[in-house]
């Protein structure tokens, strides 16, 4: 399985700021997600990060309060932008690898004061 | 679209008794299986998966879990609960995306699972 590290773990930020995520994996991957988990919901999809392409996003996301950077096949960067107090969430990596299982990293508690 | 329930958001039970979460699923075709435990602090972890074949698959941790289509559930199991299962469970559902040869995630909303010693 992919070891996924991600950075910060987590962050309190003001309202208004961005905060940039980092996500690096041990190995090569073929796809990379990026998704949200609001406190004691479940888990949804921002968007696929495409490595040398705009990330793909999901319905409710856009990449003006969400960019996302896939330099390579092993890293990705998640920022929020403008950020709100309804923004304070985990944020999860997640790959995938040749086959079918998907693995998550520890993810990024967030939150906005 | 595809979707995921979890009917109990809650469960508790004593340690050394047995378990199982339940987990049904909407889904027009066969669906990749998954699920996913979260401790407290914690990612998600893969405990145990299934795609085809053999309906009952044996997961990490001691879990197994079972398919049933005709019933449209994957319920999880486990026969003798320790202290340290207490966690979050989450089922989710792999769609096979339109001409993409990919597939996407849908989760349930998880089942917290509470261990009394």
């Amino acid at each position: 399985s992919a070891v996924i590290s991600q950075k910060p773990s987590r962050d309190i930020c003001q309202r208004g700021t961005s905060l940039t995520i980092q996500c690096q994996v041990d190995s090569q991957v073929t796809m990379m997600f990026w998704y949200r988990q609001q406190p004691g919901q479940s888990l949804t999809l921002i968007a696929t990060a495409n490595q040398g392409s705009e990330a793909t996003y999901e319905s409710g996301f856009v990449i003006d309060k969400f960019p996302i950077s896939r330099p390579n096949l092993t890293f990705s960067t998640l920022t929020v932008s403008n950020m709100s107090p309804e923004d304070s969430s985990i944020y999860l990596c997640s790959v995938r690898q040749q086959g079918i299982e998907q693995f998550f990293g520890p993810g990024t508690r967030l939150t906005v004061l | 679209a595809q979707s995921v329930t979890q009917p109990d958001i809650h469960i508790t039970v004593s340690e050394g008794a047995s378990l199982e979460l339940r987990c049904n699923y909407s889904y027009g075709a066969t669906p990749y299986l998954f699920w996913y435990v979260q401790s407290p602090g914690q990612g998600l972890q893969l405990l145990l998966k299934y795609f085809s074949g053999d309906t009952l698959v044996q997961g990490i941790k001691g879990f197994e879990a079972e398919f049933k289509r005709s019933q449209s559930s994957f319920n999880l199991r486990k026969p003798s609960v320790h202290w340290s299962d207490a966690a979050e469970y989450f089922c989710a559902v792999g769609a096979l995306l339109p001409g993409a040869g990919s597939y996407q995630l849908t989760f349930g909303k998880g089942t917290k699972l509470s261990v009394i010693p």
